[in-house]
């Protein structure tokens, strides 16, 4: 089993929409949480940043953790064609960050 | 504030070549990271430093790849001989010891091994 899994998608979305954006892991002692964000041919952008159970919304992100499920989450509300990128999510657990594989997000106008 | 700087961003060399890239952090961050991005996957570290000291290394090929941080700042990371395999953006990341793990990340270097 993967440590920090995610559906490589592509996922499409239309402009306006809200974008769902999944992430399991398999560490129970896992402490923090992070998705970025990847352009194409650029590095990793941090986005969001989660720490505890429930939501934490910033600007058109929201970020949801569920400890008991292993499942963290990132909506994006109002989907533009620039919000078209990789989102990875990383997991902090014992002084190291795991990321996922990413997904990729296409937003279409 | 001036975030990650690495250098170069881009390189091709034969494979059994030698190479290296540098990193500078955030200004004040203690940690620093290498990471290695193979296309379609997500960074794997390589390397953590506190200052100059080696904090994980369990996941570098040590008979080749090489790091250090001397003065608790800036940081080479070296390849020595390459492989294919090798091609992938190598990232350098930053935090501070008061950041709640948010990592940073420079531009990466874009590495090709002919």
């Amino acid at each position: 089993q993967k440590e920090v899994e995610q559906n490589s998608g592509p996922l499409s979305v239309p402009e306006g929409a809200i974008a769902s954006l999944n992430c399991t892991y398999s560490d129970r002692g896992s402490q923090s949480f992070f998705w970025y964000r990847q352009y194409s041919g650029k590095s990793p952008e941090l986005i969001m940043s989660i720490y505890s159970n429930g939501d934490k919304e910033d600007g058109r992100f929201t970020a949801q953790l569920n400890k008991a499920s292993q499942y963290v989450s990132l909506l994006i509300r109002d989907s533009q064609p620039s919000d078209s990128a990789t989102y990875l999510c990383a997991v902090y657990n014992t002084d190291k960050l795991i990321f996922g594989t990413g997904t990729r997000l296409q937003v279409f106008p | 504030e001036a975030g990650v700087a690495q250098s170069p961003r881009y390189k091709i060399i034969e494979k059994r070549q030698s190479v290296a890239f540098w990193c500078n952090p955030i200004s004040g961050h203690a940690t620093l990271y290498w990471y290695q991005q193979i296309l379609g996957q997500g960074p794997k570290l390589l390397i953590q430093f506190q200052n100059n000291g080696v904090v994980d290394d369990s996941q570098l090929p040590k008979d080749r790849f090489s790091a250090e941080r001397l003065k608790g700042v800036d940081s080479t990371l070296k390849i020595q001989p390459a492989k294919l395999e090798d091609s992938a953006v190598y990232l350098c990341a930053s935090s501070s010891l008061a950041g709640l793990n948010e990592q940073f990340f420079g531009p990466g270097t874009r590495l090709t091994v002919l």
